[in-house]
């Protein structure tokens, strides 16, 4: 079992520019998260999605958009990038989206915007 | 908002036990309190949960009092190794009942030789 899997793991974009951040899991998890994490502000939840078919936003989901493409891939795209974009982006999975089932995280994709 | 408050800091030396606490005191009733270990260049990694009273497993023990409005790990006998940021983590509701994990800033423990 791979886990979480993100690609890419780096990334530089010029101010303008869209990409799209991959995520899948391969263990048949119904919910899946993208977090953001900035130096000394922990981790702010981006988007969501609790389960296939659903997506809803967290706490800073201005300038992103996701898809869950299906069970397995959840995928966060920055449509024009801004350097108050540069971080460091996680994506989790969750096996029930309860709060008795632990996030399972990825090793991220660390994103400069210049 | 689900809101944890940790210290942002701990030092400690090799062998010793440490304690970090988290208060949330706007924890749901039904929800659980998840503690996750971070190295450096890699995403958050599940140490230990419980709902009230202790818990324990290989790495780690969890202490809830019966208010459950704080919670406190401890780490016996810590090494190098366990330099690491420390969260805790409670959740919220959303509008529509999912459930929404939510991420304090964490404790950064260095241990010292």
């Amino acid at each position: 079992n791979a886990g979480v899997t993100q690609t890419p793991k780096f990334q530089v974009l010029k101010t303008g520019q869209s990409m799209t951040l991959q995520c899948a899991q391969d263990m048949n998890h119904n919910s899946m998260y993208w977090y953001r994490q900035d130096p000394g502000m922990g981790l702010r939840l981006i988007y969501y999605s609790a389960s296939e078919g659903t997506t809803d936003k967290g706490e800073v989901p201005n300038g992103y958009n996701v898809s869950r493409l299906n069970k397995r891939e959840f995928s966060l795209r920055l449509e024009s990038a801004a350097p108050s974009q540069t971080s460091v982006y996680f994506c989790a999975s969750s096996e029930t989206g309860q709060g008795f089932s632990p996030l399972h995280f990825g090793n991220g994709t660390r994103l400069t915007v210049t | 908002l689900a809101k944890t408050t940790q210290p942002i800091s701990m030092d400690s030396y090799e062998g010793q036990e440490v304690n970090i606490t988290c208060s949330h005191n706007n924890i749901a009733t039904n929800d659980y309190i998840t503690w996750y270990q971070q190295f450096p260049s890699q995403g958050p990694r599940f140490i230990i949960q419980g709902y009230k009273t202790k818990v324990t497993n290989e790495v780690a023990s969890l202490f809830i009092p019966a208010d459950r409005k704080s919670s406190t790990l401890s780490l016996p006998r810590v090494s190098l190794s366990d330099t690491a940021v420390y969260y805790c983590l409670v959740g919220d509701i959303s509008a529509g009942g999912s459930y929404i994990p939510t991420f304090g800033r964490g404790t950064s423990l260095i241990v010292h030789p």
